[in-house]
This record gives structure tokens, C-alpha cells and sequence, in this order.
């Protein structure tokens, strides 16, 4: 079966950064993604890493490490609007993805 | 930017009913996915469907759900019999090729079995 971990909740002030961690462990790779979803909301895609190493996109930042099965999700100067659930999900090559429980994030004034 | 369509957004449904969600997918997608989530859980995965058939399915689909490409834009998941944890939103999704640009996933449905 496939196993994603992520914590589950995590608080930062506005304007600070926060790092979202995931561990995995899947039968295959075909890259991993990371979704924002707010509540009661489709997942909203953010970014996608297959190789390791960094990928930036704005305030956003995803990091993939292939053999330690892990990956980041950075988000730099919090805004309100960033109080969500970030959700981990892998690939696995089977024409499917699978998630982790999510991290709600709260950015607080 | 393109999107994927589900209706409808919200169903209520009495136990034992039969409901049709519906999904009109990307257009130039070709793999089409059905995913739930159950309120407060994790998204899950149910089904995806490639080339008129199913590809991969989850041992939450069982006898109970059915999906169909009934013409080139819809993509429906009929849950017959319906339970009273069967209530999800249920989302639907496409991507082409198999994932290496994303999957799009829909608004989705939130049904409500009673």
C-alpha cells in the first residue's frame, strides 16, 4: 500500500514562512504533488516535483528528495489567504494519486 | 484557463437511491479519475479511466459504483444503492498525459445521503 505523512496542523504569523513536510512511501514514483484545498473546495494545484532538488514558483517552493522519500512545500510571506490545507500526493505510477491527510495551516495577524 | 465541470454541486439523495454524478473533463485530457472525500478525511482515490476503460480502481469501488463515458465531453459515476456513509464530496479529475502536468480536479459534488 501506499503510506504519505504529514503533520497535521501547523500556526505561523503573517509575513513569516513555514515548511510543510511529507514523507512517503509508495510501490512506485511518478512524481509528487503538492495541492492547496480550502474548505469545502476542489484541491488546487501548486506544484509537482519528479526529480530531486528545488522547484520555485513565486512564494511557493517544493522540494523533492527521491531516495529519503521526502518532500517540502515552502511558503514564504504568509498572507491570511494562505490558511488552507496543503495536501501531499504521490504518483505512483498506477494511474492514480495518493494523499496525505493534509496539513492545515493558520496564519494568524 | 480550461476547467473541469461537475454537476451537480450539491445532491441529496434518501438511503437506497441511485444518484448520477456528472463530470465533463478537459478536453484534450484523456485520463479521467473519480476521487472522494469523506468530510474531516483525507481525499481518496476511486477510479480512473483511460481509452473507454477502467485502468485502476480502489477496493472502495466495488459492486456499488459504475462510471461511463456515455459521449466525447461526459464522464459520470453512478452509486446505486445508496448508503449512508456514501455522504463525500465527490471530485472528478483529468490529466493528460498521466500525470506529468498536473491533474485538474474539479468543484466537485458534495452528496448527502439520508
Amino acid at each position: 500500500g501506499q503510506n504519505i505523512d504529514q503533520p497535521t496542523e501547523m500556526t505561523a504569523t503573517e509575513g513569516a514562512i513555514v515548511q510543510i513536510n511529507c514523507t512517503y512511501q509508495t510501490s512506485g514514483f511518478n512524481g509528487l504533488f503538492w495541492y492547496q484545498q480550502h474548505a469545502g473546495e476542489a484541491p488546487t494545484f501548486l506544484s509537482y516535483n519528479v526529480l530531486d532538488g528545488l522547484e520555485e514558483k513565486g512564494r511557493f517552493s517544493s522540494f523533492l528528495s527521491r531516495s529519503k522519500g521526502y518532500s517540502y512545500l515552502l511558503l514564504k510571506e504568509l498572507q491570511m489567504k494562505d490558511s488552507a490545507s496543503y495536501l501531499c500526493a504521490v504518483d505512483s505510477n498506477d494511474y492514480k494519486l495518493s494523499f496525505g491527510a493534509g496539513t492545515t495551516v493558520t496564519v494568524r495577524a | 484557463e480550461p476547467e473541469v465541470t461537475q454537476t451537480p454541486s450539491h445532491q441529496v439523495t434518501q438511503m437506497g437511491q441511485e444518484v448520477i454524478l456528472r463530470c465533463v473533463p478537459i478536453s484534450n485530457h484523456l485520463y479521467f479519475y473519480w476521487y472522494r472525500q469523506i468530510l474531516g478525511q483525507k481525499v481518496e482515490f476511486l477510479v480512473s479511466f483511460y481509452n473507454n476503460e477502467i485502468s485502476e480502481k480502489s477496493e472502495i469501488f466495488d459492486d456499488q459504483f459504475s462510471v461511463e463515458r456515455p459521449d466525447g465531453s461526459n464522464f459520470t459515476l453512478k452509486i446505486r444503492s445508496t448508503k449512508l456513509e456514501d455522504s463525500a464530496m465527490y471530485f472528478c479529475a483529468s490529466s493528460s498525459p498521466q500525470g506529468a502536468y498536473g491533474y485538474t480536479f474539479g468543484s466537485g459534488t458534495r452528496l448527502t445521503v439520508v
